[in-house]
């Protein structure tokens, strides 16, 4: 079965404090992609990055970076030097090549970032 | 316009009431999907159509019922909808049904009286 767990409910920080958000999926296929998703306050789900099953080099883009473990079906999210703008619900998602048009989503996690 | 637009942005309608969400993208992509968010869970996939063919409805009551005319417009029509129907409906596109990131639009916020 297919599943996203994002266990941190709710992060507050600082500003310019890093901070780690977790996600960790469960799929049975061997090709698979991953995702993450911000959701501002206005409502609209930005697309930040997705990863395929087979690319397992992180990835940074400026404060953003993505750390992708097969070995503990992981694909934790970092931002660097957070700042106020950063505050949003992520959404960690999951699709699986060989199934459905499906995109399976996590909870998400409600980060605020404080000045 | 670009990216995906929906229209309207809040809508508040009785449970007696017809009322449809349009939702149109601008990206030249073959895939759109319909989402609820309620407070408190997960987004649930409603509708997937590819190349204007619907690919899954995910048990979606027949008080909602999707049409897609062509790749770049998608509807959800509404009819008897019950209070706890309120939520966030939010469309996205993308280039195909499979795999490829998806662009969201800035979503419905509906309020079922």
């Amino acid at each position: 079965a297919q599943k996203v767990t994002q266990a941190q409910t709710e992060i507050s920080v600082v500003e310019k404090e890093d901070v780690t958000l977790d996600c960790v999926y469960e799929t049975r296929d061997t090709t698979y992609y991953l995702f993450w998703y911000k959701q501002p306050p206005s409502g609209e789900l930005v697309f930040l990055i997705r990863r395929n099953s087979f690319d397992e080099q992180n990835e940074i883009s400026g404060r953003y970076s993505w750390n992708f473990q097969k070995s503990t079906s992981s694909f934790n999210f970092t931002i660097t030097a957070s700042q106020v703008v950063d505050s949003a619900v992520y959404f960690c998602a999951l699709s699986e090549a060989s199934g459905t048009d499906k995109l399976i989503f996590g909870t998400g996690t409600r980060l605020q970032v404080f000045p | 316009e670009t990216g995906v637009t929906q229209t309207p942005r809040h809508l508040v309608m009785g449970m007696t009431n017809k009322k449809s969400l349009k939702c149109e993208q601008h990206l030249g992509h073959n895939a759109m999907y319909w989402y609820k968010q309620s407070a408190k869970k997960p987004l649930e996939l409603m509708f997937v159509y590819n190349f204007k063919e619907q690919t899954e409805n995910n048990s979606v009551p027949s008080r909602f019922s999707p049409e897609c005319p062509n790749s770049s417009h998608l509807f959800l029509h509404l009819h008897t909808l019950q209070p706890e129907d309120s939520a966030l409906y939010l469309c996205a596109s993308s280039q195909a049904a499979t795999d490829y990131e998806q662009y969201f639009g800035p979503g419905t916020r509906l309020t079922v009286t």
